[in-house]
This record gives C-alpha cells, structure tokens and sequence, in this order.
C-alpha cells in the first residue's frame, strides 16, 4: 500500500509570491490534516479536511488556506509569503477524522521563502 | 486549552544503554488520547504508539515501552539497550475528541543520539 505522497518536496520562492502544496493521502483514507513544522514554534497544526470539508483549523492567519478533492488529495495554498514562512510542511492521511485516530505523515515539503 | 512538555531538548547515550524520554501533558477533556512519533533525520514522522486516556496499562513492543500515569500527566517513553538506528527526535502529541481540541498537539521534542 503506497504511503503519503507530498509533492513538491522542496520548494524556493520569494516574499510577496503564493505557494500550493500538494498531498495525497493513502488509499482508502478521507482525512488529510497540514502541520508545519519550524525551529522556533515546533509542529503546529494548520487544518483539517475530511470528505472535502474542513473540520477544523489551527491558530494560522487567512494566508493559509487548503482544499480537498473527491479523491481525498489535498492541497494547501499560502499567499503573500512573509519569511516567517519558511518551514517544513508536512501533510498526514488518517481513515476517521479527528485527532485520536493513528495518522500517517508524508515526507514534507520544504518551503524557503527568500 | 492543551499543552504537551518534553523538558528534555537534547539526550545522548552510548550504544546498549537504556533511555527514558519524559512527557508531560495537560487538558480539560476525560477523554484524550496520546501518541509518541519518531523524526529521523529523513523528516517523516513514523507513529509509534497511540494510548487512550482510560487505558493505563503500561505496554511493552520489543525494546520499546511506554508508562502512562494519569495521576501524574505523564506519558514517557523508555528504550531498552539502545542502538544507533534509534538516534531521531522523538515526539510526544495529544488529541482531545470533541470541538477545536480535536487536532494534534505536539510537544516540542528530544533528539535522541545514539553513540557506537
């Protein structure tokens, strides 16, 4: 069974630019959840999509936003980026929505905003 | 609100060695469930266990074990004759089930470093 996918996986772009990653939850699975990780704040959880509804959100200004399709991959969008930005975005795909449920992460993709 | 402590930033052990890695949470919720991830340097978090918060049997998975006491808020991780495949940083998470609390809230993390 293929994991989470994450593409791309490294990514460079400047202040003021928009960013969309995207994600691809493993088969079967309908929850898609975005975290960033950075040195200085740690993993932060961005949101949650399930069924192509967002069932919950972190503490993330209207910069950031995501979607889902019919086929569970998700995509996050980060416009105007601000350096601050700068981290590594990691997606994970769980069966049942929620938090309590195991999730698997993808690789990440790395953003560096210059 | 929840809130996730790992005190210790950075262990390092000579290979063979036990380690314990310490985990301290706090919520309002009863009902909550634990985790504890692993980041190699790779960057993947791999899950390791998932624990409910009315179960707190200790549990043993090979040279992995895990003790969970309510009374205390704590949630740590023990390694038995550790080895140098373990060197990662390892993560402890908590997820309410109800409202904004159901998300994933990470401790800040210990890297572990395993020596030859």
């Amino acid at each position: 069974k293929a994991g989470v996918t994450q593409t791309p996986r490294y990514l460079i772009k400047t202040r003021g630019q928009q960013v969309t990653l995207s994600c691809s939850p493993i088969s079967g699975h309908r929850s898609v959840s975005w975290y960033q990780q950075t040195p200085g704040q740690g993993l932060q959880f961005l949101f949650e999509y399930f069924s192509e509804t967002q069932r919950n959100k972190g503490n993330f200004p209207g910069r950031f936003s995501g979607r889902q399709f019919s086929n569970s991959r998700s995509e996050m969008n980060v416009s105007t980026l601000e350096l601050g930005d700068s981290a590594l975005y990691l997606c994970a795909s769980s069966f049942s929505s929620g938090g309590a449920g195991e999730q698997f992460f993808g690789p990440g993709t790395r953003l560096t905003v210059l | 609100a929840q809130k996730v402590t790992q005190a210790q930033t950075e262990i390092s052990v000579v290979e063979k060695e036990d380690v314990t890695l310490d985990c301290v949470y706090e919520t309002r919720d009863t009902t909550y469930y634990l985790f504890w991830y692993k980041q190699p340097p790779s960057g993947e978090l791999v899950f390791l266990i998932r624990r409910n918060s009315f179960d707190e049997q200790n549990e043993i998975s090979g040279r992995y074990s895990w003790n969970f006491q309510k009374s205390t808020s704590s949630f740590n991780f023990t390694i038995t004759a550790s080895q140098v495949v373990d060197s990662a940083v390892y993560f402890c998470a908590l997820s309410g089930v109800a409202g904004s609390a159901r998300q994933l809230t990470f401790g800040s993390g210990t890297q572990l470093t395993v020596l030859p």
